[in-house]
């Protein structure tokens, strides 16, 4: 079985600091690597895509990967308490059948 | 805008009952999935279909079945509804095997 880790938190950041997500993935032939917000009683909404190694940059969010390690990290800067949330991260087996979810991990942000 | 649109949203029923919940995109995607979620477990794949008359078995498929006889719906039925099946179900859809999943708002069903 696949698997997708993540740390279930909860992660407390003050507010302006950064959150640091992070995931692990066992499937060595993973391509398609995902982060999902989603608020309580709400559906998971896409916040980053990230197909290479490297970091990608979209506002104050950057998510890293490094297939190497099969390890990928969301980054938010400037956290807000609009931030806290629960994160989900999701990869996309070699085999391209659908995403696998980690657990997700629960993001504080007190003002 | 195109979107994915579940319903019911709510769902009350008993056990042995059978159940479909529906799920209706206009994206025009071929792809199209179901999942569960639940404390602890996190979304859990029951379903998925890459086109018309395409269905397969995702992680947690047992007590479910799909059918796909248009681009635009994916009904879920659980053909005996057991307690087991309380849940949070979400609908989603992609443009390709790579792309992000576009999710539907949710069904909560309760199995009593």
């Amino acid at each position: 079985q696949k698997e997708v880790e993540q740390n279930s938190g909860p992660l407390s950041v003050p507010e302006g600091a950064i959150a640091s997500l992070n995931c692990t993935y066992s499937d060595r032939g993973s391509q398609s690597f995902f982060w999902y917000r989603q608020y309580s009683g709400k559906s998971p909404e896409l916040i980053m895509f990230i197909y290479s190694n490297g970091d990608k940059e979209d506002g104050r969010f950057t998510a890293q990967l490094n297939k190497a390690s099969q390890y990928v990290s969301l980054l938010i800067r400037d956290s807000q308490p609009s931030d806290s949330a629960t994160y989900l991260c999701a990869v996309n087996n070699q085999a391209g059948t659908a995403l696998i979810f980690g657990k997700g991990t629960t993001l504080s942000v007190s003002s | 805008d195109a979107e994915i649109t579940q319903s019911p949203r709510h769902k009350i029923t008993e056990t042995g009952r059978q159940v479909t919940l529906a799920c209706h995109q206009t994206w025009n995607h071929n792809n199209m999935f179901w999942y569960r979620q639940d404390l602890g477990h996190g979304l859990r794949l029951i379903h998925y279909s890459y086109g018309v008359q395409d269905t397969n078995k995702g992680e947690v498929s047992d007590g479910y079945s799909v059918s796909r006889s248009n681009t635009e719906d994916l009904p879920l039925t659980l053909e005996s509804a057991a307690s087991s099946q309380t849940s949070v179900y979400f609908c989603a859809s992609s443009e390709s095997r790579n792309s992000p999943l576009h999710f539907g708002n949710g069904t909560r069903l309760t199995v009593t």
